[in-house]
């Protein structure tokens, strides 16, 4: 199957940083979707974006999907902003997810 | 309140012992699935079903079952035979097969 790949692993802000979470994959997709993972294991849908730009608040996302990336923006975390983001990609059928960036904000 | 509703929320089970997991959509979506997740992993795909009646086994189904016998419904069975059944159990439905997808609030599996 494809390889998805996020980066950084872990990372730790202050309150008020801004953050640029990455995630690449091997293959074309059709899809893909930005998740975070609240700290009780809920996922909560923030972007569903194959390719473009889309903003929501203090987040927004870029695909490039003919360079096979996406990028989450986090501008101004907030201690609430903690947890594990996820990025996921469908080649038809099936969705693949990385292994996530666990963020961590500290007031 | 349209959602996805999985349940029970935690589940502790002996060795040797089957158990289903629910999942419950009022979405009216046609496509449902199941994700397994371990601690510190991202998640992986057991089964999916693209419409009432038909699944299909994704990467990890050994040792797993499922029915999809009414679209907003979608059982999860660990049997026996499942390894290392420990894990968090996700469940998610998308309008059709491949669309933007919706999770409910999991399942923690144990076995003892």
């Amino acid at each position: 199957g494809i390889q998805v790949e996020q980066s950084p692993p872990d990372l730790i802000l202050q309150e008020g940083a801004n953050s640029t979470l990455r995630c690449n994959f091997s293959d074309s997709v059709n899809n893909l979707q930005w998740f975070h993972q609240n700290p009780w294991g809920q996922l909560i849908n923030l972007f569903y974006i194959p390719s473009g730009t889309k903003q929501n608040g203090r987040l927004s996302a870029t695909t490039v999907a003919t360079e096979r990336y996406s990028l989450l923006y986090i501008s101004s975390s907030q201690t609430t902003d903690s947890g594990v983001y996820f990025c996921a990609v469908n080649t038809g059928n099936q969705f693949y997810f990385g292994t996530g960036t666990s963020l961590t904000v500290i007031p | 309140d349209g959602g996805i509703t999985q349940s029970p929320k935690y589940l502790f089970r002996k060795e040797g012992q089957n158990v289903t997991l629910s999942c419950e959509q009022n979405l009216n979506h046609d496509a449902m699935y199941w994700y397994r997740q371990d601690p510190g992993q991202g998640l992986r795909l057991i089964y999916y079903s693209q419409i009432v009646n038909d699944f299909q086994k994704g990467d990890i189904a050994e040792g797993y079952s499922v029915s999809r016998e009414k679209k907003e419904s979608f059982p999860l069975t660990v049997t026996s035979a499942q390894k290392n059944p420990t894990a968090f159990y996700l469940c998610a439905s998308s309008r059709i097969s491949g669309n933007e997808q919706f999770f409910g609030p999991g399942t923690r599996l144990t076995v003892l």
